[in-house]
């Protein structure tokens, strides 16, 4: 059974740095890794999505990589701004039409 | 990319009652998910929901509790059926147009049962 372990649990940092969240699964046969961006009490936002065949995408300030082999992901956030404040979900998804398996969660906080 | 409308936002029900969760997706798709996300936890799929056949549950999720109704490729409705307290969740639909494309998600129905 798949498990997704998202490191750190929770993350506060000031305004302008540069972060990196982890994520790691257990299964390394996996079809595609997602990050969403969670508001609280919100639904979620997807941020980037890698396939298995690749290393790395990249969105704005966002940059996600993928190790599949070692199974790892990790979420790099660029000159980080009050605004990207919010909870960061990592979820995989195995092989043909299964569903999405999810960490907890890093929530972050950046203040101003 | 896919459009999801989600309805209601939010609720305050009485333990015992029902709600009816409604999303509709703006382009036709095969599958639609329902997930829940209790507070302080990640989410946990309830169930699968194909267009024209019986919805699939997850262990721990039953029919009786959890009826999901699927009348075209746009559309589908959760019912949380006789609330208790520990019904009080976020409530989540999802679909994924293809295999390999991203899953998207609903605004997320916030459910408090008193």
């Amino acid at each position: 059974k798949q498990e997704v372990t998202q490191i750190p649990a929770a993350l506060s940092v000031p305004e302008g740095e540069n972060l990196v969240l982890n994520c790691s699964f257990t299964d390394s046969a996996i079809y595609n890794l997602q990050w969403f961006r969670q508001d609280p009490g919100k639904g979620l936002t997807s941020l980037l999505l890698i396939q298995s065949s690749q290393r790395e995408q990249t969105s704005g300030r966002l940059n996600a990589s993928l190790d599949k082999s070692s199974g790892r992901s990790t979420l790099y956030i660029a000159a980080s701004q009050p605004g990207d404040s919010a909870t960061y979900l990592c979820a995989v998804k195995g092989s043909g039409y299964s569903t999405l398996t999810f960490g907890k969660g890093t929530m972050l906080l950046v203040s101003p | 990319s896919a459009v999801i409308s989600q309805k209601p936002s939010r609720d305050i029900c009485q333990r015992g009652t029902s709600l009816t969760i409604q999303c509709q997706v703006d382009s036709q798709v095969t599958m639609m998910f329902w997930y829940r996300q209790q507070p302080g936890q990640s989410l946990t799929l309830i169930a699968t929901a194909n267009q024209g056949s019986e919805a699939t549950y997850e262990s721990g999720f039953v029919i009786d509790k959890f009826p999901i109704s699927r009348p075209n490729l746009t559309f589908s409705t959760l019912t949380v059926s006789n609330m208790s307290p520990e019904d009080s969740s976020i409530y989540l639909c999802s679909v994924a147009p293809s295999e390999n494309t991203e899953a998207f998600f609903g605004q997320g129905t916030r459910l408090t049962v008193v």
